[in-house]
């Protein structure tokens, strides 16, 4: 198994440029999420799947949007990137809502300028 | 929502025993506490959770005092690659039954030669 995959590792964007940070999972896992960690801070939760089809509001959504069209793959979107996106993105899955172990990815260093 | 509080860095020597604490306070009793660390900028990666009882695997153990209000995870004998940060995160559970783990800001421990 891959585990959890992230692309692109780096990406550089212009204020109001668009784009989309892909994650994919090939283990199964029902349950996905994306976090985002700033400097010298802990992971904060953007938006999370309890399954395909399903998608939730975390602490800090605003300015993201995601969707779950398949088990396997959770994108990230950013509509219109602003400064304060920048940081590095981290994409996770476990297997059920209820599961205790969660997957990384090796996240996706985002700088917006 | 449980909060944790750790000491922002520590350092033991290799071959040591490495005693992470871990404050939490104000967690509900049916919040488990759980234990990740980062290594450079790598995802996080999970080590153990538990309860109510002291908890043990390959990795490490978990001992978690009678009242629950702090924890104290044990590297029993660290290596240099045990040099990471630390989160002691409580698992809280949402509306909708899922979970969502709450990150602090950890606890940066290096191993010395």
């Amino acid at each position: 198994n891959a585990g959890v995959t992230q692309t692109p590792k780096f990406q550089v964007l212009k204020t109001g440029q668009s784009m989309t940070l892909q994650c994919a999972q090939d283990m199964n896992h029902e349950y996905m999420s994306w976090y985002r960690q700033d400097p010298g801070m802990g992971l904060r939760l953007i938006h999370y799947s309890v399954g395909a089809g399903i998608t939730d509001q975390g602490e800090v959504p605003n300015g993201y949007n995601v969707s779950r069209s398949t088990t396997e793959d959770f994108p990230l979107r950013l509509l219109s990137a602003a400064p304060s996106q920048t940081s590095v993105y981290f994409c996770a899955s476990r297997k059920t809502r209820e599961t205790y172990e969660q997957y990384f990815g090796p996240g996706t260093r985002l700088t917006v300028t | 929502d449980a909060k944790t509080t750790q000491p922002p860095s520590m350092d033991c020597a290799e071959g040591r025993a490495a005693n992470l604490p871990c404050n939490h306070s104000t967690i509900s009793g049916n919040e488990y506490v759980y234990w990740y660390r980062q290594i450079h900028s790598q995802g996080p990666q999970y080590i153990i959770h538990g309860l109510k009882n002291n908890e043990t695997n390959e990795m490490a153990s978990l001992i978690i005092t009678e009242d629950r209000k702090s924890s104290t995870l044990i590297l029993p004998h660290a290596t240099l690659r045990d040099t990471a940060v630390y989160y002691c995160i409580v698992r809280v559970k949402r509306r909708d039954s899922s979970y969502k783990l709450i990150f602090g800001s950890g606890t940066r421990l290096l191993v010395r030669p």
